[in-house]
């Protein structure tokens, strides 16, 4: 089946830092992912959709200057938690729809990225 | 009203048994349903998807879908420890996908 690669699955960081994440779509060629964050014993919340080419679009409450996202090719899209503060610290997951999935809305996820904040 | 919205607290059951887990979603236009499960410090994968009234099996897992009371259900038959998780019920809704808080599964030996 369709994989979704996320790197690195955790990171610890000091306050102010900034801090990178990657989604790979291993085997076939993603033009949406999605980000996701979760808090514990919380929902997942999307945060952003990510669009191969152009901008990304945010959702209500999400700043875009804090959580730069980029999607410039088919398997790659980044986001970057920028002047990381504790309050970031939550599971970041990465996900995109594959093929005819694409019409259903099915969501592949990847592994997921747990970040600390000191 | 939240778009997605799932029973909270744990669910007991004693392995063997049927685990029945419910989910109604507010936007009466949805087409497409899903349910992942989730382990503790993983990411959701899917295990059922529903698309038209009434039940789809696949395995042990049913899912049921009611649009006319806007409800989704999934049981689980013959629970197994190894179904110990986080059950995510997730509606398509404007080319997205919204989902609940979840529903912890605890399967009892």
């Amino acid at each position: 089946g369709a994989v979704v690669s996320q790197h690195p699955s955790w990171v610890i960081c000091k306050s102010g830092t900034s801090v990178k994440i990657e989604c790979r779509s291993l085997d076939f060629q993603a033009t949406t992912m999605f980000w996701y964050r979760q808090f514990p014993k919380q929902s997942l919340m999307l945060m952003a959709t990510s669009n191969e080419g152009s901008k990304a679009t945010y959702e209500q409450g999400v700043e875009k200057d804090k959580f730069l996202i980029n999607h410039a090719s088919l398997t790659l899209s980044t986001l970057t938690v920028t002047s990381a503060h504790p309050e970031d610290s939550s599971f970041y997951i990465c996900s995109a729809r594959v093929g005819r999935a694409a019409e259903s809305g099915e969501l592949f996820f990847g592994e997921g990225s747990r970040l600390t904040v000191l | 009203q939240k778009e997605v919205e799932q029973n909270s607290g744990p669910l007991s059951v004693p392995e063997g048994a049927i685990a029945s887990l419910n989910c109604t979603y507010s936007d009466r236009v949805s087409q497409s349903f899903f349910w992942y499960r989730q382990y503790s410090g993983k990411s959701p994968e899917l295990i059922m998807s529903i698309y038209s009234n009434g039940d789809k099996e696949d395995g042990r897992f049913t899912a049921q879908l009611n649009k006319a009371s806007q409800y989704v259900s999934l049981l689980i038959r013959d629970s197994q420890p190894s179904d110990s998780a986080t059950y995510l019920c997730a509606v398509k809704r404007n080319n997205r996908l919204a989902f609940g808080k979840g529903n912890q599964v605890v399967v009892i030996p």
